[in-house]
């Protein structure tokens, strides 16, 4: 299985300031045949599903805020908030969707400074 | 709108079993490949296992501390996705998601999800 590591496990930021979560795979989860990763980032709030951030390591997915990115490939990856707004306090989970079974992450919980 | 709605979750004692349902809407769901996971009360996200369309064969895969015990079906006709839960532990006290993979492309990154119903195993 392909482990996925997070940190940290927790930080806090100020309002406007930048939130910077690393990720980090077992094995590379870069895909020969189309040139991507396989990398998708989360978000998840008290109470609720997870919400898909960002995937193939770097896209966003239609409707998320630009503030959020993602970067990295191989088995290094950051999601990358810009400007923290109160709306961001959640979870963040990365997963790999190279193999089965998928994995995730532990999560990073990002709260305000 | 896609909608995914759990059903069925409870509290069972170990040994016990429990068929949870998720109801899709608003997408092809014949296409989709499906999948269930599941979130322990203050843990992280564990995938539990996936099923493919009929067309790619319907067949499912599990994560190894389910495999053997847990069976994922799905109902075209009824645009449903099941999850049969036999010989419950305790450690399958959960809240239950399904959630769909990349409508479009079928990988697994998963883009919507349900709201999860809760599991509880417990004497």
């Amino acid at each position: 299985d392909i482990v996925m590591t997070q940190s940290p496990d927790s930080l806090a930021v100020s309002l406007g300031e930048r939130a910077t979560i690393n990720c980090k795979s077992s094995q590379s989860v870069f895909r020969t045949s189309n040139n991507k990763n396989d990398l998708v980032w989360y978000q998840q709030k008290p109470g609720q599903p997870p919400k898909l951030l960002i995937y193939w390591a770097s896209t966003r997915e239609s409707g998320v805020p630009d503030r959020f990115s993602g970067s990295g490939s191989g088995t290094d990856f950051t999601l990358t908030i810009s400007s923290l707004q109160a709306d961001d306090v959640a979870v963040y989970y990365c997963q790999q969707y190279y193999a089965t079974p998928l994995t995730f992450g532990g999560g990073t919980k990002v709260e305000i400074k | 709108e896609v909608q995914l709605v759990e059903s069925g979750g409870g509290l069972v004692k170990p040994g016990g079993s429990l068929s949870l349902s998720c109801a899709a809407s608003g997408f092809a769901f014949n296409y989709a490949w499906m999948s269930w996971v599941r979130q322990a009360p203050g843990k992280g996200l564990e995938w539990v296992g996936r099923i493919k369309t009929k067309t790619a064969g319907g067949t499912s895969e599990y994560a190894a501390p389910v495999k053997g015990r847990f069976t994922i079906s799905r109902d075209d006709s009824k645009n449903t996705l099941y999850l049969q839960m036999n010989s419950l532990k305790t450690d399958d006290t959960a809240v239950y998601y399904c959630a769909t993979y990349r409508l479009a492309t079928g990988t697994g990154d998963l883009q919507f999800w349900g709201q999860g119903t809760l599991v509880t195993v417990s004497s």
